[in-house]
């Protein structure tokens, strides 16, 4: 099992919709819990980050974290059709070394005009 | 502050042959990772350096693989031997030392024939 999973879509919604993105984590140790959104052969580009449970809001996007059931969801308002990409979650911890992220295989995205 | 930077973008390449890989990392970042990414899956974890010192390696790091940071800016990784199973794309990403989020290059696109 993975410690972060992650649905692969993909996802179509209408431009306008609201997206819910979601993900799933088994290591209870996980303390910090990022959003990335990655185009097509580029990099993850972060959106978001959150500590610890409860939301967090920017512009369009809102991340929300529940640790009492190891959920991580995005929320995506008025989606565009520039928003059509792969979002990939991921949970750090903090080590006395580095801090490693743990990625889900990401959902792909695709808002329709 | 122009972003991480990652050279080549694409690289193909014989089995057998020996690649390298360099990461910029975005200035004044102490922190830098790499990690791999393939085909529908979320980014792993290889390496991790803060300064000059490499102070984790992930277990899929064999040694076939070496990264180095020698003065504590730009970062290599080489992969001796390549075989087709390490086609994939090489990420770099940095961090701030007082901080928790990873920023992302281009990425390295590895093609092994």
């Amino acid at each position: 099992q993975k410690e972060v999973e992650q649905d692969p879509g993909p996802l179509s919604v209408p431009e306008g919709a609201i997206v819910s993105l979601n993900c799933t984590y088994s290591n209870s140790a996980f303390q910090y819990f990022m959003w990335y959104r990655q185009y097509s052969r580029k990099g993850p580009e972060l959106l978001m980050y959150t500590y610890s449970s409860g939301n967090k809001e920017d512009g369009r996007f809102t991340a929300q974290v529940d640790k009492s059931s190891k959920y991580i969801s995005l929320f995506i308002r008025d989606s565009q059709p520039s928003d059509s990409a792969t979002y990939l979650c991921a949970s750090l911890i903090l080590t006395g070394g580095g801090n490693k992220l743990t990625f889900g295989t990401g959902t792909q995205l695709k808002v329709e005009l | 502050d122009t972003g991480v930077s990652q050279n080549p973008r694409h690289k193909i390449t014989k089995r057998g042959q020996n690649v390298t890989f360099r990461c910029d990392p975005i200035s004044e970042h102490n922190r830098l990772y790499w990690y791999r990414q393939t085909l529908g899956q979320g980014p792993e974890f290889l390496t991790y350096f803060q300064n000059e010192a490499q102070l984790e390696k992930s277990r899929l790091l064999s040694d076939r693989f070496s990264a180095e940071r020698p003065k504590g800016s730009f970062s290599t990784l080489e992969i001796q031997r390549t075989e087709q199973g390490d086609s994939a794309m090489y990420l770099c990403a940095s961090s701030p030392l007082r901080g928790y989020e990873q920023y992302f290059g281009p990425g390295t696109r590895l093609t092994v024939t």
